[in-house]
């Protein structure tokens, strides 16, 4: 059965980097046609698509989040990963991670979600 | 603003049927699949409909979805306490190449 987990840092100080990291257990993320990606949710708010990754390395981002992100993959730790620079208190969120099927937003398998505030 | 937009909040009785509209344009409703999520307080999102109709192993087929154009609706019938929950809408946008949300919709059941 397909397990997302995501770690990192829960406290990240306003214009510093937050890194967060999905660790992908019951299946291989480069054995397989999907997409991984990385959702948050700002408290009592909605659901917002951050970005996705191919296991070659192919990269989709919102374009609102463009210039401060980055997803990489690592296939030999079965790990993906997040960067979100320049951080500010309109970043804090539960961020989680999942499989994407990659044409229609289907995300089938979820992380249990990590909470980042952003705060001095 | 979401590029999607769902009514904030619906209700409804135990047992009684609901609806959530999910309202979006050409470039993503109307030529891309969409997807609806069940967000139980405190959980990780779960996916309910994919395919704009086609439901996950172990969804009930209380749970249905259609698209019509550049609009999608979940719908929900024989309503439970336990279906309580934010439902989000989502489809992947061709022009901003990238997965968008709608703003969801709070259940309560009466």
């Amino acid at each position: 059965q397909l397990q997302l987990q995501e770690s990192g840092p829960g406290l990240v100080k306003p214009s510093e980097t937050l890194s967060l990291t999905c660790t992908v257990s019951g299946g291989s993320i480069s054995r397989s046609s999907y997409f991984w990606g990385w959702i948050r949710q700002p408290p009592g708010k909605g659901l917002e698509w951050i970005g996705n990754i191919f296991y070659s390395g192919r990269t989709y981002y919102n374009p609102s989040l463009k210039r401060r992100v980055t997803i990489s993959v690592d296939t030999s730790k079965n790990q993906f990963s997040l960067r979100l620079t320049s951080v500010t208190a309109a970043d804090t969120a539960v961020y989680f991670c999942a499989r994407d099927h990659g044409s229609s937003c289907i995300l089938d398998n979820w992380g249990q979600g990590t909470l980042v505030a952003v705060s001095s | 603003q979401s590029v999607l937009t769902q009514p904030p909040s619906v209700s409804a009785a135990p047992g009684q049927r609901v609806t959530i509209s999910c309202s979006g344009s050409s470039s993503n409703i109307g030529n891309k699949n969409v997807a609806w999520y069940q967000q139980l307080p405190g959980t990780a999102p779960k996916l309910l409909i994919y395919d704009n109709n086609k439901r996950p192993s172990g969804i009930p087929d209380r749970f249905s979805g259609s698209k019509s154009g550049t609009s999608a609706t979940l719908g929900i019938t024989g309503l439970q306490t336990g279906d309580e929950a934010d439902y989000y809408c989502g489809t992947w946008d061709s022009s901003l190449s990238a997965g968008v949300f709608g703003g969801g919709t709070k259940l309560t059941v009466l």
